[in-house]
C-alpha cells in the first residue's frame, strides 16, 4: 500500500499533551518523518521517527513508531504549535515517497 | 546556511508548460537529492518526484510520470521541474526540498505558485 492515513483534525488544551498518528503498511519497513506547516508558509521538518529534532525545534516534540503506526507527540502544547502536521515515508516499493493527508492541530 | 530559492509565481493557460527552478546554496549541491512536492489550494502535500543532483537520475510518482520532467544544472546548483500539458487541477504551490542523509526533507524552498487559467 502507498497510503499513509492521518486524522483530519485534532484539538488540545493549552499546556496539555497531544498525539498525532499516521498509519500505513510501509511504516513497518521505512521510517516516518513529520512536518509542520503554518498557514501561508512552507513546511518545516520537526521530527523523524528516530526521534531526532532539527536545531530550533523545541524539545516538547517527540516521535515514535510501533508496528505500522507512527506518532508525533507534543508534550505541553503551545499556541504557536497550532498548524497542519504531515507525516511522510517511503511507500512499500521503497522507490517513492508519500505524505499523509495531514492533521490540523487546534490549541484551545 | 542552506538555502533553496525558487523562481517566482507563474500564470499559464491550460495546455501550456511551466518550468520552476530551485537554486541551492550553502552546501555541496551534488551530494544531495532534491524532491519536488506540490500543494493544491486547501489541500495536503503531494510528492511528485526526486532527482539525483549528481547524476541527474530521476524518479517520479506514477501520477506524474508522463507529464513531469526534472533536470539539474550543476554549474549553477539549480534544479528544474517542468510540468507539461497543464490542466486546471495543476494549479498549486510547488516546493522543492532537499533529501537529507537520513531520508528526511530537511530544507524546503519558499514555494512557487502556479496558476492555470484561460
Amino acid at each position: 500500500s502507498s497510503e499513509l492515513t492521518q486524522d483530519p483534525a485534532v484539538s488540545v488544551a493549552l499546556g496539555q499533551t497531544v498525539r498525532i498518528t499516521c498509519q500505513g503498511d510501509s511504516l513497518r519497513s521505512y521510517s516516518a518523518s513529520w512536518y509542520q506547516q503554518r498557514p501561508g508558509q512552507a513546511p518545516i521538518l520537526v521530527i523523524s521517527a528516530k526521534n531526532n529534532r532539527p536545531s530550533g525545534i523545541p524539545g516538547r516534540f517527540s516521535g515514535s513508531t510501533s508496528g505500522n503506526i507512527a506518532s508525533l507527540t507534543i508534550s505541553g502544547a503551545q499556541a504557536e504549535d497550532e498548524a497542519d502536521y504531515y507525516c511522510n515515508s517511503r511507500d512499500s516499493s521503497g522507490h517513492h515517497w508519500v505524505f499523509g493527508g495531514g492533521t490540523k492541530l487546534t490549541v484551545l | 546556511q542552506v538555502q533553496l530559492v525558487q523562481s517566482g509565481a507563474e500564470v499559464k493557460k491550460p495546455g501550456a508548460s511551466v518550468k520552476v527552478s530551485c537554486k541551492a546554496s550553502g552546501y555541496t549541491f551534488t551530494n544531495y537529492y532534491i524532491h519536488w512536492v506540490r500543494q493544491a489550494p486547501g489541500q495536503g502535500l503531494e510528492w511528485m518526484g526526486i532527482i539525483n543532483s549528481y547524476s541527474g537520475e530521476t524518479g517520479y510518482a506514477p501520477k506524474f510520470q508522463a507529464r513531469v520532467a526534472m533536470t539539474r544544472d550543476t554549474s549553477t546548483s539549480t534544479v528544474y521541474m517542468e510540468v507539461s500539458s497543464l490542466r486546471s487541477d495543476d494549479a498549486a504551490v510547488y516546493y522543492c526540498a532537499r533529501n537529507s542523509y537520513e531520508d528526511l526533507f530537511d530544507y524546503w524552498g519558499q514555494g512557487t505558485l502556479v496558476t492555470v487559467s484561460s
